[in-house]
């Protein structure tokens, strides 16, 4: 069965630096697809970036990237250069896509707090 | 702005009441899911529709039931709530039913509802 597991409940960050969101994944299906959310405090679930089971390289969007290791099964997001409107709760999810169940699942959330 | 729409944003109502939430999924999507933020649960896989037929199904009550139209908008009703029921509800779409690249799902708003 597919499984996300994201440890760290909650971040604190100084602004401009770094930040590291772990994210481990677990499904027996080859062909599958990851995901990570933002969700400010209003609520609204926003899609900051996709990786593929079978790319190659590592998806990145803007400041976003997906530190994508297969075999650890490890999907973190990095994001660069943090800014005080990155504070938010931060979501990964998978998607088996070989499964005729199409859902994606997702994990409790990592909530970052990015301090000035 | 997503283009999956939702209403209403938010609802108030007493236990044992009946409520319907709206959903428009964006442009061209067949495939609607619905899922249950709960401050303890997380987000929770509801249910799914594919151009009009249930594709899968998730941890979704009896007294919940939900259907996609013709039209490719999709309903969720929610009825004899009760206190727990208290969640944010999304809706969230996309183009197809099998992943591809960059095939994610977008989320709607949400809609609160408050059960009292």
């Amino acid at each position: 069965a597919q499984k996300i597991t994201q440890t760290q409940p909650g971040m604190f960050v100084q602004e401009k630096e770094a930040v590291t969101l772990d994210c481990t994944y677990d499904t027996s299906d080859p062909s599958y697809g990851l995901f990570w959310y933002k969700q400010p405090s209003s609520g609204e679930m926003i899609f900051l970036i996709y990786q593929g089971s079978y790319d190659q390289q590592n998806a990145t969007e803007g400041r976003y990237s997906l530190n994508f290791q297969k075999a650890r099964k490890s999907a973190n997001l990095v994001i660069s250069a943090s800014q005080l409107g990155d504070s938010a709760m931060y979501f990964c999810a998978m998607r088996e896509e070989r499964n005729r169940d199409d859902k994606i699942i997702f994990g409790k959330g990592t909530r970052l707090h990015i301090l000035p | 702005d997503s283009g999956v729409t939702q209403t209403p944003k938010h609802l108030i109502t007493a236990t044992g009441q009946r409520v319907t939430l709206r959903c428009s999924p964006r442009s061209g999507d067949l495939s609607v899911y619905w899922y249950q933020q709960s401050l303890d649960q997380g987000l929770q896989f509801l249910i799914q529709y594919y151009n009009g037929e249930e594709r899968a199904k998730g941890n979704i009550l009896e007294r919940f039931s939900a259907q996609q139209f013709p039209d490719l908008h999709s309903e969720l009703n929610l009825s004899s709530l009760e206190l727990g029921d208290s969640a944010l509800y999304f809706c969230a779409s996309s183009p197809t039913l099998r992943g591809a690249s960059g095939n994610t799902i977008y989320f709607g708003e949400g809609s609160w509802l408050t059960v009292v």
